[in-house]
């Protein structure tokens, strides 16, 4: 079975912090995802990698950079984070057109 | 823009009460249709991929069915814990990200 292992579940964190989200996957994926999911809105694409060094930007990437050093680990940064920024945090992998499988997410709280 | 709308967003039922859940989209060139369930602070999880009308996947109690317009996720005889969020998403040709719907909420009373 393929999993993806999000470091924290709960995340506490001040407005102004560099926040580190970190995801590791375990079946040599080469496609990683970030998304946030938010009551009404469903979830939302950040960044994805579909390569090591390799980056996209997705529909919502302002505030957040990613970085995908090894294969199978991707992170999330939030520059300088705001309020606007809790949220519930979902990595995901994938390999080419398979269906994308999903951490359990970190809930991060902004204060 | 791709874009995918789920209804209803709620659905009340009786155990062995069957219903069906309805996903529409409209996609540039669909690659694949994605439906997850979704439990209170998890992750989705992968039910089903379909990728053509005409289309259909069972698994349990669960059966997924789609058209050129949407993609229906029926549930026959439902027990308490088929409760969770489900949640659909399309796939564009050409592109690797997923677009969700906002899920529909679905609850069985024993």
């Amino acid at each position: 079975d393929v999993k993806v292992t999000q470091s924290s579940r709960y995340l506490v964190k001040r407005t102004g912090e560099k926040v580190f989200l970190e995801c590791v996957q375990d079946m040599d994926h080469e496609n990683m995802f970030w998304y946030r999911q938010d009551p009404g809105l469903g979830l939302r694409l950040i960044y994805f990698s579909y390569d090591v060094k390799m980056k996209e930007k997705g529909d919502i990437p302002e505030g957040y950079s990613v970085s995908r050093e090894k294969k199978e680990r991707f992170s999330l940064i939030l520059e300088s984070a705001s309020t606007s920024q809790t949220s519930m945090y979902l990595c995901a992998s994938g390999l080419g057109t398979e269906p994308q499988h999903f951490g359990d997410g970190t809930r991060l709280s902004i204060l | 823009e791709d874009q995918v709308t789920q209804s209803p967003e709620a659905l009340r039922l009786q155990e062995g009460e069957s219903s069906s859940l309805n996903c529409s989209y409209t996609v540039s060139g669909l690659r694949g249709l994605f439906w997850y369930r979704q439990d209170p602070g998890k992750g989705p999880e992968f039910l089903f991929t379909l990728y053509s009308a005409g289309e259909e996947k069972e698994k349990e109690r669960l059966k997924a069915t789609l058209t050129k317009k949407e993609s229906f996720l029926h549930i026959t005889a439902p027990k308490p814990e088929d409760s969770a969020t489900y949640l659909c998403a399309v796939q564009a040709r050409g592109f690797q990200k997923l677009v969700f719907g906002t899920g529909t909420r679905l609850l069985v009373s024993p």
